[in-house]
């Protein structure tokens, strides 16, 4: 089994529905980030959570919020999706020492 | 603000020959430069972390060296299986552990 797992790999919604997209991880770690990616721009941090009570806004937070439900479990929601949030999504963990990085399999949003 | 550029944009190899990637970064107090493996449609894959100057580090056919202001991926006798989009990845010092990511180098190996 993937050590990071995401939910669903696929998504369609219409713009300004509320969507959810989920991660979790086996790998024991402590530290999860959620990124989007989108042709041209590389992957850019959006949420950060260092622990289950510690939530940090990455460099492109605005129009979304996580939720850290438990250690293992880390939720991305967009709360009125809108088309120029189409793009890749990732989770990613890591260690105490928060270097290296383990990704999931990403999230496919489109938003109509 | 941490910046890292990577070139070229796209390389096109045929399989067997050599070449290499290119990571510029500037960064306040590099803590670790990283190199991920990304196939379409997948989550990047870790390769490797160098940490400082004058390291190097090897998995079959790739070799990440590292100096004060860049970093070279070595590919040497590359096969198809090799074709994916590489990324460069740096933590600053003041970056409380956030990877600042370059926009990747797609590399295809034709047969």
């Amino acid at each position: 089994d993937a050590d990071v797992t995401q939910t669903p790999r696929n998504r369609i919604t219409k713009t300004g529905k509320r969507i959810m997209l989920e991660c979790s991880q086996t790998k024991g770690h402590d530290r999860m980030y959620w990124y989007r990616q989108d042709p041209g721009l590389g992957l850019r941090l959006i949420y950060y959570s260092f622990d289950v009570k510690d939530i940090n806004k990455g460099e492109i937070s605005d129009g979304y919020s996580v939720s850290r439900q438990a250690q293992a479990k880390f939720s991305l929601s967009l709360e009125s999706a809108i088309p120029n949030q189409t793009a890749l999504y990732f989770c990613a963990t890591s260690d105490y020492d928060g270097e290296t990085q383990y990704f999931g399999p990403g999230t496919r949003l489109l938003v109509l | 603000e941490d910046q890292v550029t990577q070139s070229p944009e796209a390389l096109r190899l045929q399989e067997g020959e050599s070449s290499s990637l290119n990571c510029s970064y500037t960064v306040s107090g590099l803590r670790g430069l990283f190199w991920y493996r990304q196939d379409p449609g997948k989550g990047p894959e870790f390769l490797f972390t160098l940490y400082s100057a004058g390291e190097e580090k090897e998995k079959e056919r790739l070799k990440a060296t590292l100096t004060k202001k860049e970093s070279f991926l070595h590919i040497t006798a590359p096969k198809p299986e090799d074709s994916a989009t590489y990324l460069c990845a740096v933590v600053g010092g003041g970056s409380n552990y956030k990877l600042t990511f370059g926009k990747g180098t797609l590399l295809t190996v034709n047969p």
